[in-house]
């Protein structure tokens, strides 16, 4: 089973159609993180959680938001999509304990937005 | 703000062959770590190799090592003994001691030619 998981894999959405993206893990991580990745621009934090009471905006968070509803599922939320956010989308998770910094990553969510 | 320059669009390599992808970053700071992930069709980001910036020495990984150089903020990576498996995009990554904001790079998309 794979330790970071994420769904749905690929949605096709309307403007204006709100979109909840889940990331759940099993490694037992504190630390979640959401990403996105746009070609030529590789990948921006859009915000990232220390625990479940701790959210924290990253570089590009306008547009977002985001609950922490466990230590293992954090969800992504659009509230009112629109076509410049049709990106890939990534969740990862790290370890406070574990030096190094190192980020485990989820498979993606290809977004469209038409 | 740090930011993650990868100059090389696209690269190409013969199989067997060594290449180089070339990485630089800027930074005020001195305690950081550098990886370089791979992210394969799949779109899943795979961890390639990891450098902390306090060790003078060299990561490496099987056939993947790298060249830092501290003071000229230079992080490339080596692929020795280049398999068609290795065709991916390619994402240098930067992270402060202690901080979650990860940077990275554009990418550089290698292709592994038989």
């Amino acid at each position: 089973d794979a330790d970071v998981t994420q769904t749905p894999r690929n949605r096709i959405t309307k403007t204006g159609k709100r979109i909840m993206l889940e990331c759940s893990q099993t490694k037992g991580h504190d630390r979640m993180y959401w990403y996105r990745q746009d070609p030529g621009l590789g990948l921006r934090l859009i915000y990232y959680s220390f625990d479940v009471k701790d959210i924290n905006k990253g570089e590009i968070s306008d547009g977002y938001s985001v609950s922490r509803q466990a230590q293992a599922k954090f969800s992504l939320s659009l509230e009112s999509a629109i076509p410049n956010q049709t990106a890939l989308y990534f969740c990862a998770t790290s370890d406070a304990g574990l030096a190094g910094g190192y980020q485990f990553f989820g498979p993606g969510t290809r977004l469209t937005v038409l | 703000a740090q930011t993650v320059t990868q100059s090389q669009p696209e690269m190409s390599v013969q199989e067997a062959e060594t290449v180089t992808l070339s990485c630089t970053y800027d930074t005020s700071e001195n305690n950081y770590y550098l990886f370089w992930y791979k992210q394969p069709p799949s779109r899943q980001m795979i961890l390639v190799i990891r450098q902390e910036a306090y060790k003078q020495q060299n990561a490496t990984e099987n056939r993947f090592s790298v060249n830092f150089q501290k003071a000229a903020k230079s992080f490339s990576l080596k692929i020795s003994d280049s398999q068609l498996g290795d065709t991916a995009m390619y994402f240098c990554a930067f992270i402060l001691y202690n901080n979650n904001d990860m940077r990275f790079g554009a990418g550089t998309r290698l292709t592994v030619k038989p």
